[in-house]
């Protein structure tokens, strides 16, 4: 059962206008959401995180935003540049009485930035 | 540079085998966690550690077993490996009490069972 999903597997996107990359999750206990960017021959890294308490969290060009009601978040990327060629993770955890909860990840999306 | 280091970067082996993977977290960080990537697949969430402790199980066979050692390094252990095991192998690492959910992610292994 996929409780995270990012239906699209691809994306490509002029440099400079607007890449959204989306993202759906089933388990209504998510209440934690982060996106991960990954190079190839590396690991993700982290690039945005937003809780279940606020609808949008914007750091510089990025911007995610949550939708509780429809289970959706997106990120945005905005201007496009040619080093946000990558595949991005979308993850969500559920709180814990550990406080370091494991992530579940979507399948990814490949986004290509056309010069 | 996210400063968790995972060795080897690659491994062959065949069918039946048994391998280890090495991870070494951020300094400070005292959770370690584990993930397998198999193609065209998200990272499934294996195994977590907590200073020594497990903590957390995911989706992980039970022929694969792991531990964290008194320096906080860990290992993952893959036996009789079959060719579905063939997939990119991360570890990640993470302060107790720091953000929640961020993690550091290693560059990962690859494993190829043939």
């Amino acid at each position: 059962d996929q409780q995270v999903k990012q239906n699209s597997p691809s994306l490509s996107v002029q440099e400079g206008r607007i890449s959204i990359l989306n993202c759906d999750y089933t388990n209504s206990m998510f209440d934690y959401f982060l996106w991960y960017k990954k190079y190839p021959a590396e690991g993700p890294t982290f690039l945005i995180s937003i809780s279940s308490i606020k609808d949008k969290n914007e750091d510089g060009r990025f911007t995610v935003f949550l939708n509780k009601s429809a289970k959706h978040l997106s990120l945005h990327i905005v201007p496009s540049q040619p080093g946000d060629s990558a595949v991005y993770f979308c993850a969500a955890s559920a709180k814990s009485n550990f406080g370091n909860e494991k992530l579940t990840f979507g399948t990814g999306t490949r986004l290509t930035i056309i010069p | 540079d996210s400063g968790v280091t995972q060795t080897p970067k690659h491994l062959i082996t065949a069918t039946g085998q048994r391998v280890t993977l090495r991870c070494s977290p951020r300094s400070g960080d005292l959770s370690v966690y584990w993930y397998q990537q198999s193609l065209d697949q998200g990272l499934q969430f294996l195994i977590q550690y907590y200073n020594g402790e497990e903590r957390a199980k995911g989706n992980i066979l039970e022929r694969f077993s792991a531990q964290q050692f008194p320096d906080l390094h860990s290992e993952l252990n893959l036996s009789s490996l079959e060719l579905g095991d063939s997939a990119l192998y991360f570890c990640a690492s993470s302060v107790s009490g720091a953000l929640r959910g961020e993690q550091y992610f290693g560059p990962g292994t690859r494993l190829t069972v043939t």
